[in-house]
């Protein structure tokens, strides 16, 4: 059982370029998100997804865009990439808002 | 927005000692609440989670977390560390309804465990 994969796992961008990052869960959860983590920053919501074909802003949307044309993938895209974006990426999935969420193993993404 | 906060960035403990780590939450209402732990180079995984059933709250690894509403605090706590539980703690919290998403999670607290 996969669980919630990432892929890449690793990527370094110059500033400007862009980017998609995949995520795929195999459980059939309805919801799925996207945090970045910074050094003592925790973890902060980017963007999420209540549902195939749904996207919500979280805390920190501006520069990301997000889609979920099917139920088991929630795409992550940096349109033009900055040094800001400098971060881990974790994506994340969970059968209720209010229940256990299943995490993928992260993106470090370096923007130079 | 509910938020928790994360008393102490870094703890350090002797193995063998004993565990306390701090959570504090803003809320009027008791909401959901959950500690994950975070192991170098990985994903979250859930250690426990609060939901009002009963307020001294088992997990994973010898860990537990007791819910105060008097003290509005989800403190984790485990009776002896070992080598293995050093990691990364984060304390989360998201209300007490379905109406869309709101898991917020602490900054965390980072746990040094010494021979």
């Amino acid at each position: 059982n996969a669980g919630v994969t990432q892929t890449p796992k690793f990527r370094v961008l110059k500033t400007g370029q862009s980017m998609t990052l995949l995520c795929a869960q195999d459980m059939n959860h309805e919801y799925m998100y996207w945090y970045r983590q910074d050094p003592g920053m925790g973890l902060r919501l980017i963007h999420y997804s209540v549902g195939e074909g749904t996207t919500a802003k979280g805390e920190v949307p501006d520069g990301y865009n997000v889609s979920r044309l099917k139920k088991q993938n929630f795409l992550l895209g940096l349109e033009s990439a900055a040094p800001s974006q400098t971060s881990v990426y974790f994506c994340a999935s969970s059968r209720l808002t209010n229940e256990k969420l299943f995490f993928g193993s992260g993106t470090q993404l370096s923007v130079l | 927005a509910q938020s928790v906060t994360q008393l102490g960035s870094h703890v350090s403990v002797s193995e063998g000692a004993l565990v306390l780590l701090r959570c504090n939450y803003s809320s009027s209402v008791p909401p959901y609440l959950f500690w994950y732990v975070q192991y170098p180079n990985q994903g979250l995984q859930l250690l426990l989670k609060y939901t009002s059933a009963a307020t001294l709250v088992k997990g994973i690894n010898g860990f537990e977390a007791e819910f105060k509403k008097s003290e509005t605090s989800f403190h984790l706590t485990k009776p002896s560390a070992h080598m293995s539980d050093a990691a990364e703690y984060f304390c989360a919290v998201s209300p007490r309804s379905n109406s869309g998403y709101a898991l917020n999670f602490g900054k965390g607290t980072s746990l040094l465990v010494t021979p």
